[in-house]
């Protein structure tokens, strides 16, 4: 079976840095992904990661440790536009390695 | 360009009625994934097309589910005989491939309501 465990709720503080984690066990591996939502919209591609290690885009990082089926999406200079949902996803090799299993979530307020 | 776009927005229908739910993917995109979303909740894979074939329709609750891509490109999601545990949002997304680290571009949704 595949589980993803992810912080349900975090708070930060505009132009703070926030690390929301997530940890996923899966029938092997083929990829991991971390989607933003904002309430009532559909959700947005942030980033893949697929090899240990950490992939950097702009404000957003993502880094996976795959032997502990551990992730991490760290947002830096936190923007009140950033208050949204943040997805962790993953994909295993089971079913023919297509299906993409997502998260709950991690609801993130970023206050001023 | 056009994103992913699926009708209706919105549908409101009575327990045990058939309803159908539409999908325009990006134009190009042979991946297709359905999703169902519920308050609170991440996605639940529900099923995935490459090209005209399902590919992988593990995610299908149950036999009320069916979904189609005939030619490749739309796509429709069938639900016989609605029960209200039925009432999510439906997501649609489409990518150039379901393999490696293409995203999947997602739709606004249709918000399914069973009374």
């Amino acid at each position: 079976g595949q589980n993803i465990d992810q912080p349900t709720e975090m708070t930060a503080t505009e132009g703070a840095i926030v690390q929301i984690n997530c940890t996923y066990q899966t029938s092997g591996f083929n990829g991991l992904f971390w989607y933003q939502q904002h309430a009532g919209e559909a959700p947005t591609f942030l980033s893949y990661n697929v090899l240990d290690g950490l992939e950097e885009k702009g404000r957003f990082s993502s880094f996976l440790s795959r032997s502990k089926g551990y992730s991490y999406l760290l947002l830096k200079e936190l923007q009140m536009k950033d208050s949204a949902s943040y997805l962790c996803a993953v994909r295993g090799t089971d079913t023919g390695g297509f299906k993409t299993i997502f998260g709950a979530g991690t609801r993130l307020f970023v206050k001023a | 360009g056009a994103g992913v776009s699926q009708t209706p927005s919105n549908k409101v229908t009575e327990k045990g009625k058939y309803v159908e739910l539409r999908c325009d993917p990006i134009s190009g995109h042979t991946a297709l994934y359905w999703y169902r979303q519920s308050l609170g909740q991440g996605p639940e894979f529900l099923i995935y097309f490459q090209g005209t074939g399902a590919a992988d329709d593990s995610g299908l609750p149950n036999d009320r589910f069916f979904a189609v891509r005939p030619e490749g490109s739309v796509s429709t999601l069938k639900i016989q005989r609605t029960e209200r545990g039925d009432s999510a949002v439906y997501l649609c997304a489409s990518s150039l491939s379901g393999r490696g680290g293409y995203e999947q571009y997602f739709g606004p949704g249709t918000r399914l309501t069973v009374t």
